[in-house]
C-alpha cells in the first residue's frame, strides 16, 4: 500500500526557535496533503490543507504565519513552526491524498512529536 | 461545514465479545466514511471504509454499516482481540471534490484478555 513518510519522528527544541518537519509520499503523487495537530487522548486537529504549487488552506484559529507549510512537489510537503513556544508541543501528523478514481485514501504519516523547552 | 459525533468516547470489553461505534454526520452531501485505528504512539491506519452507494461492508472481523437517511454509520468489530485495543476514528467527507475529512473524537476500545 501506499506509504507516507514523515521526519523527524521527534524533536526538542528551545523555546524561540523554529523547526521543519517534512512529510514525503514515498511511493504515490499526493496533490494534496494534510497537517494534523494531535494532543494527547485527543481527536486528530486538521490545521491545514496542503496543495502542490499552491498556498496553502489554512483551518480557522491556526496562524499561517507561525505554521508555515510549503508543499513544492507531487511528494513533500513541509511544515515549520516557527518562533516555537511550549504550548506548540504536540503530536504533529501529515497525511496524503492518493488520487486515482473519483475517491481517494488518505494516508498517514507516523507523527512527529514536537517538545518545545 | 460538516460535524461528526462519535459514541461512546471509551468502549470496554472482554476478548471474544463484539464491540460497535457508532458516528453520525451532519452533511448529507458526505459520500466517504472511512474508518482509523490508531495504536498508541502511532499512526492512524485505514482499517475500512464505505462508500455512500453501498450500505453494509465487511473484511473479515471488521464491518461498517451507513445508514444515509439517518446519517449514521457504525462500526462493528466481532471475536475481538487484545491486539484490537486502539483508538478508533470515523470520518466523513465529500470526495471528489474539495476534500476536506471531519474526524470524530474517537474512540479508546479496551479488550480484556
Amino acid at each position: 500500500g501506499a506509504v507516507v513518510s514523515q521526519h523527524p519522528s521527534w524533536v526538542i527544541c528551545k523555546s524561540g526557535t523554529s523547526v521543519k518537519i517534512e512529510c514525503r509520499s514515498l511511493d504515490f503523487q499526493a496533490t494534496t496533503m494534510f497537517w494534523y495537530r494531535q494532543f494527547p487522548k485527543q481527536s486528530l486537529m486538521l490545521m491545514a490543507t496542503s496543495n502542490e504549487g499552491s498556498k496553502a488552506t489554512y483551518e480557522q484559529g491556526v496562524e499561517k504565519d507561525k505554521f508555515l507549510i510549503n508543499h513544492a512537489s507531487l511528494t513533500l510537503s513541509t511544515l515549520t513552526v516557527t518562533s516555537a513556544h511550549p504550548e506548540d508541543s504536540s503530536f504533529y501528523i501529515c497525511s496524503a491524498l492518493a488520487s486515482g478514481g473519483f475517491y481517494g485514501t488518505q494516508y498517514f504519516g507516523p507523527g512527529t512529536r514536537l517538545t518545545v523547552l | 461545514g460538516e460535524n461528526v459525533e462519535q459514541h461512546p468516547s471509551t468502549l470496554s470489553v472482554q476478548e471474544g465479545d463484539s464491540a460497535v461505534i457508532k458516528c453520525t454526520y451532519s452533511d448529507s452531501a458526505s459520500n466517504y466514511f472511512p474508518w482509523y485505528k490508531q495504536e498508541l504512539g502511532k499512526r492512524p491506519q485505514l482499517i475500512i471504509d464505505i462508500r455512500s452507494n453501498v450500505g453494509e461492508k465487511k473484511d473479515q472481523r471488521i464491518a461498517v454499516t451507513l445508514n444515509k437517511t439517518a446519517k449514521h454509520f457504525s462500526l462493528h468489530i466481532t471475536e475481538t482481540q487484545p491486539e484490537d485495543s486502539a483508538v478508533y476514528f470515523c470520518a466523513a467527507t465529500l470526495s471528489g471534490g474539495s476534500y476536506i475529512p471531519t474526524f470524530g473524537r474517537g474512540t479508546s476500545l479496551i479488550v480484556h484478555p
